[in-house]
């Protein structure tokens, strides 16, 4: 069982919003800033998003927030290449590690 | 070219030991704070450990699966990153990541990843 926890799957059609979400708790998210990243079959990840801004050529359609114990992290003006597995990571001070969402598997139709 | 490049994946039997390394390069090594992670087949992303640099005394965390049993260090001379794994366990089979903490509450550069078989 994963930290923090991330919808299994998420779906929608090219153009469209999408918001992805991780929750933790006081001892992480509601301490620290959380980085988001992408992983396509096979690939290594990729960081799309650190706590505060965006990596250099990260297209500016996707964004992160934070409210209270959870993060999210959102794509606007979906494309097919944003199809791949995302995962979330936060500092968990009371285990002093990094610690990781399960993972969404988002589906572009 | 900001690059990491991970070696030293195998095949090992339980209990035996394995070093993997990581070559950077394009960044200013010796500054940087390095983790681990790694990713069982068909699993997420799992946190194995980090050294911090020098300036922050080199100092090391470990995930506690892993704990007693794996070593990481460094030498900046070279711009290499290690991880000793030994007392290896079939639950230890995983594709090994170096990457950087990118300081933003997150980490920032990956490698390709190295694969770690575990098996008798």
């Amino acid at each position: 069982q994963s930290a923090l926890t991330q919808e299994a799957s998420v779906s929608g059609t090219v153009g469209q919003k999408v918001t992805l979400s991780c929750t933790g708790n006081s001892n992480d998210i509601g301490n620290y800033g959380v980085g988001w990243y992408q992983q396509n079959s096979h690939g290594a990840p990729k960081t799309v998003m650190f706590a505060n801004s965006l990596p250099s050529g990260i297209p500016d359609r996707f964004s992160g927030s934070k409210s209270g114990t959870t993060a999210s992290l959102t794509i606007s003006g979906l494309q097919p290449e944003d199809e791949a597995d995302y995962y979330c990571s936060t500092w968990d001070y009371s285990l002093s590690a990094w610690v990781f969402g399960g993972g969404t598997k988002l589906t572009v139709l | 070219e900001v690059q990491l490049v991970e070696s030293g994946g195998g095949l090992v039997k339980p209990g035996g030991s394995l070093r993997l390394s990581c070559a950077a390069s394009g960044f200013t090594f010796s500054n940087a704070w390095m983790s681990w992670v790694r990713q069982a087949p068909g699993k997420g992303l799992e946190w194995v450990g980090r050294i911090k640099s020098k300036v922050e005394g080199v100092t090391t965390d470990y995930a506690a699966p892993v704990k007693g049993r794996f070593t990481i260090s460094r030498d900046d001379s070279k711009n290499m990153l290690y991880l000793q794994m030994n007392s290896l366990k079939t639950e230890d089979t995983a594709v090994y990541y170096c990457t950087t903490e990118s300081g933003d509450g997150a980490f920032d550069i990956w490698g390709q990843g190295t694969m770690v078989t575990v098996s008798s």
